[in-house]
């Protein structure tokens, strides 16, 4: 089954560190989403990408975090310097999206981000 | 801003039982509705996919039904069972790219 690769898996580090979290998405996709869940907000979408371009990430704090796809095999979501409230799941999707907005999306596994 | 909330938060039921798990939205001009289920420690699974033009989605067990100008959709699994226990989440697709807005789910138990 084809299937959406997240790294790392979990990762511990501390407040002001910079934490990179990679993505790659089924090959053939074109959209590609990162959401963050947490207990208290739920899922809530960052950013998303389709054909690699950007297309929204006001989701996103502006200041500390950055979304890129520098490849179609590749997506990256940077957070610089890291925060405690940054603590939560991070979700990678991606999908293929036909018209009218139909987009079934395929997640990854998630990478759990504990800031202390 | 498009809202979407689930009823009930969590949901304990014997084995066997029929369900119906809930689904509201705000902003009734949606794309489509999707149902996931989503295991402890994993990511989502992608259950059923509502179209707005249509009213309802069959999987096995599983029925999803879609009433954009309520803004209600409904999850129905029947003969409940104890690999059912998770979270399943109901999500709106309120952008021509696609995008979803995420209820927060209902916690499913099933005993068996």
């Amino acid at each position: 089954d084809a299937r959406v690769t997240q790294t790392p898996r979990h990762k511990v580090t501390e407040m002001g560190q910079e934490v990179t979290m990679r993505c790659q998405p089924i090959l053939g996709h074109n959209t590609v989403f990162w959401y963050r869940q947490t207990m208290m907000q739920g899922l809530e979408l960052l950013a998303y990408f389709r054909n690699r371009a950007p297309l929204d990430d006001s989701g996103m704090p502006k200041d500390r975090f950055s979304a890129e796809m520098p490849d179609a095999t590749l997506a990256t979501l940077k957070i610089q310097p890291s925060e405690p409230r940054d603590s939560a799941v991070y979700f990678c999707a991606s999908g293929f999206l036909y018209g009218f907005g139909a987009n079934v999306l395929t997640f990854g596994a998630g990478s759990r981000l504990t800031v202390l | 801003k498009q809202e979407v909330t689930q009823i009930p938060a969590a949901l304990s039921v014997p084995e066997g039982e029929n369900l119906v798990l809930n689904c509201s939205f705000t902003d009734s001009a949606i794309y489509n509705l999707q149902w996931f289920r989503q295991d402890p420690g994993k990511g989502l699974t992608s259950l059923l996919l509502i179209q707005s033009s249509q009213r309802e989605q069959t999987s096995g067990r599983l029925n999803a039904s879609l009433d954009k100008s309520s803004g209600r959709s409904t999850l129905y699994i029947a003969a409940s069972q104890p690999g059912d226990s998770a979270t399943y989440l109901c999500a709106v697709g309120g952008g021509s790219q696609g995008n979803l807005i995420f209820g927060k789910g209902t916690k499913l138990s099933v005993k068996p």
